[in-house]
C-alpha cells in the first residue's frame, strides 16, 4: 500500500519563503504529483517530479529523493493568494493516492 | 481547450435517495478518475476509467459505481445514500491511463445528504 505523510498547517509571512515536506512509502514507484488546492476549488497541477532533484517553476519549486522517500515543495515570495492546501500525491495501480495536504496560511 | 466539466455543481438529497453525477473530460483526454474529498479523510479514490473500462477502484463499497460513455464522458452513481456521503466528488481527466499523465480535476460536485 502507499503512506504519505505530510503536515497539517503552515504560517508563514509575505514576501517569505515556506518549504512543505512530504514524506511517502510506496510499492513501486511512478514519480510525485504536487496540487494547490484553494478552499472551495478543484486542486491545480503544480508539479510531477519523477527524478531526484530539484525543479524550477517560477516562485514554486519542488525536490525528490527517491532514496529517502521524501519530496519538498518550495514556495518563494511568499504572497497571500498562496494561501491554500498543498497536496503531495504519488500514482500506483493506475490510482493516485493523496496526502492529507498541508494549509498554508500567508499573513501580512 | 476548455477544461474538465462537471455537473450539477451543487445537490442537496436526502438519506436513502440516489444520484448521478457527471463528468466530461478535457478533450482528446480518455482517462476519468473519480475522488471523494471530505474534511475527515481528505482526497480518496473511488474509480478509473479508459476506454469505458474501469481500471481500478478504490475501497468504496458497491453503492458507488460508474460508467463511461465512448466519447470519454464519465458518470458516476450513488444509490441508498448515507449522510457520510456528503462530500466534494471530483472528477479528473488525463491523455492516458492514469496516473502517469497528469490529472486535471474538475471544479467539483457538491454533494449534501440530509
Amino acid at each position: 500500500g502507499q503512506n504519505i505523510d505530510q503536515p497539517t498547517e503552515m504560517t508563514a509571512t509575505e514576501g517569505a519563503i515556506v518549504q512543505i515536506n512530504c514524506t511517502y512509502q510506496t510499492s513501486g514507484f511512478n514519480g510525485l504529483f504536487w496540487y494547490q488546492q484553494h478552499a472551495g476549488e478543484a486542486p491545480t497541477f503544480l508539479s510531477y517530479n519523477v527524478l531526484d532533484g530539484l525543479e524550477e517553476k517560477g516562485r514554486f519549486s519542488s525536490f525528490l529523493s527517491r532514496s529517502k522517500g521524501y519530496s519538498y515543495l518550495l514556495l518563494k515570495e511568499l504572497q497571500m493568494k498562496d494561501s491554500a492546501s498543498y497536496l503531495c500525491a504519488v500514482p500506483a495501480g493506475n490510482k493516485l493516492t493523496f496526502g492529507g495536504g498541508t494549509r498554508v496560511l500567508v499573513k501580512p | 481547450k476548455a477544461g474538465v466539466t462537471q455537473t450539477p455543481r451543487y445537490l442537496i438529497k436526502t438519506r436513502g435517495q440516489q444520484v448521478t453525477l457527471s463528468c466530461s473530460p478535457i478533450s482528446g483526454h480518455r482517462s476519468v478518475s473519480w475522488y471523494q474529498q471530505t474534511p475527515g479523510q481528505g482526497l480518496q479514490f473511488l474509480f478509473e476509467y479508459f476506454s469505458e473500462t474501469q481500471r481500478n477502484k478504490g475501497n468504496f463499497p458497491g453503492r458507488f459505481s460508474g460508467r463511461q460513455f465512448s466519447n470519454s464522458r464519465s458518470e458516476m452513481n450513488v444509490s441508498t445514500l448515507e449522510l457520510g456521503d456528503s462530500a466534494l466528488y471530483l472528477c479528473a481527466s488525463s491523455l492516458e491511463r492514469a496516473p502517469a499523465d497528469t490529472q486535471y480535476f474538475g471544479p467539483g460536485t457538491r454533494l449534501t445528504v440530509l
